[in-house]
């Protein structure tokens, strides 16, 4: 059974914080995506990463940045935490293109 | 710039009758496109795809719809049930490539 886990359910962090949410898939894939998730805007890509050490940009990454060392972890960083980066945060995982993208449970961050 | 978009934000429907989903988008790029479901509290999960070199793709209960020339998708589910309520998103990728572009989510609720 496939399997996606991130690393907490809810976090609540100060303004000025620097935050990890982490990602891990036991499913050998090499693709990885962080997306956040508000409500009216659906799901917004991040970040997502092709291969160990590799990363691109999605459609919102300014405040984020990830890091990729190991195929199986995907790390997001919220480098000075803000309030408007309050959100739901979902990691996923996939094979190979065009695949199936496989979702974590969702981290829901509060930013104060 | 909402290249997908779900313009129906709710959407209520009997149980056993039929919910239709619908999504459209404005990227002739895109060719492969899919359906998620997502339960409050949990990650989306993959329902059901179709690439663009068909126009109607079929698992169980779902059957999706792609009218390329409308640039418009459908989910049809027949017969609704209430385990269905949850929230539908329909996304889209171009080039086979790894990025998905999300709507903005139907919140579909199959009342008895």
């Amino acid at each position: 059974d496939v399997k996606v886990t991130q690393s907490s359910r809810y976090l609540v962090k100060r303004t000025g914080e620097k935050v990890f949410l982490e990602c891990v898939q036991d499913m050998d894939h090499e693709n990885m995506f962080w997306y956040r998730q508000d409500p009216g805007l659906g799901l917004r890509l991040i970040y997502f990463s092709y291969d160990v050490k590799m990363k691109e940009k999605g459609d919102i990454p300014e405040g984020y940045s990830v890091s990729r060392e190991k195929k199986e972890r995907f790390s997001l960083i919220l480098e000075s935490a803000s309030t408007n980066q309050t959100s739901m945060y979902l990691c996923a995982s996939s094979k190979v293109v065009p695949d199936t993208q496989y979702f974590g449970p969702g981290t829901r961050l509060t930013v104060l | 710039d909402q290249q997908v978009k779900q313009n129906s934000p709710s959407l209520s429907v009997q149980e056993g009758r039929i919910s239709i989903l619908n999504c459209d988008y404005t990227n002739s790029m895109f060719d492969y496109f899919l359906w998620y479901k997502k339960y409050p509290a949990e990650g989306p999960t993959f329902l059901i795809s179709i690439s663009s070199i068909k126009d109607k793709n079929e698992d169980g209960r779902f059957t999706v719809f792609l009218n390329k020339s409308a640039k418009h998708l459908s989910l049809h589910i027949v017969p609704s049930q209430p385990g269905d309520s949850a929230v539908y998103f329909c996304a889209a990728s171009k080039g086979g490539g790894n990025k998905l572009t999300f709507g903005t989510g139907t919140q579909l609720k199959v009342e008895l």
